[in-house]
């Protein structure tokens, strides 16, 4: 089944920590995104990837970091310059910027 | 950047009702997308709406766009427990392969 895969389901950072957040597709799309959702809240862009060794920031990149060296993985770490990083984290992919995008089951980011 | 905007924010209605969903934005798009998303889980993609269509049908869904009020609506006939989840509109950019934008979403509950 092609599908697009997030991991872990529940995530935990204590202070002054990096963690890195996996999202997997085989799907073969070209376009991965990284959102971030606040509770009773819309999806907030962090990052996104239009083709493998590129990427750019969407409106909310400061804390975040990622990587695109395979056009299947897309993993973004949140580092310790993020000082409010409880959220969920949405990972997607589409075949371009503009066509419907395939979301995984998310990541639940707490604070210890 | 918020593009779109839903209203209502949450929406109550009985089984078997209709429940109607408005998105406004600001920019010209080349299409309008209207996605579903199951408290804690990912965003699904339901139906996508040209700028140069004016109303789609999938199953029970109802989509309808004005682009010269910039405005779209979602309309889920004879409505389902099922249906409870909440509904956002996701709007692309002219300018080339720039990614969709979501709005806020509206929270529909449907009480059996």
């Amino acid at each position: 089944d092609g599908g697009i895969t997030q991991s872990p389901k529940y995530l935990f950072r204590k202070e002054g920590q990096n963690v890195t957040l996996s999202c997997e597709q085989n799907l073969n799309h070209d376009a991965m995104y990284w959102y971030r959702q606040d509770p009773g809240q819309g999806l907030r862009l962090i990052y996104y990837s239009q083709i493998v060794n590129d990427f750019q920031k969407g409106d909310i990149a400061e804390g975040y970091s990622v990587s695109r060296e395979k056009k299947e993985s897309f993993p973004l770490t949140v580092t310790s310059a993020q000082k409010n990083p409880t959220a969920f984290y949405l990972c997607a992919s589409s075949f371009e910027g503009n066509q419907p995008q395939h979301f995984g089951d998310g990541t639940r980011l707490s604070i210890l | 950047s918020q593009q779109g905007e839903e209203d209502p924010q949450a929406l109550s209605i009985q089984e078997g009702e209709n429940a109607t969903m408005n998105c406004s934005y600001k920019t010209s798009i080349n299409n309008l997308q209207w996605y579903r998303q199951n408290s804690g889980r990912g965003l699904v993609h339901l139906i996508l709406i040209r700028s140069n269509e004016r109303e789609k049908h999938s199953g029970r869904l109802r989509v309808t766009l004005d682009t010269s009020k910039k405005s779209s609506s979602l309309l889920i006939t004879a409505s389902r427990a099922a249906d409870t989840a909440s509904y956002f509109c996701a709007t692309d950019g002219r300018s080339g392969n720039t990614p969709l934008v979501f709005g806020k979403g509206t929270r529909l509950s449907v009480i059996a």
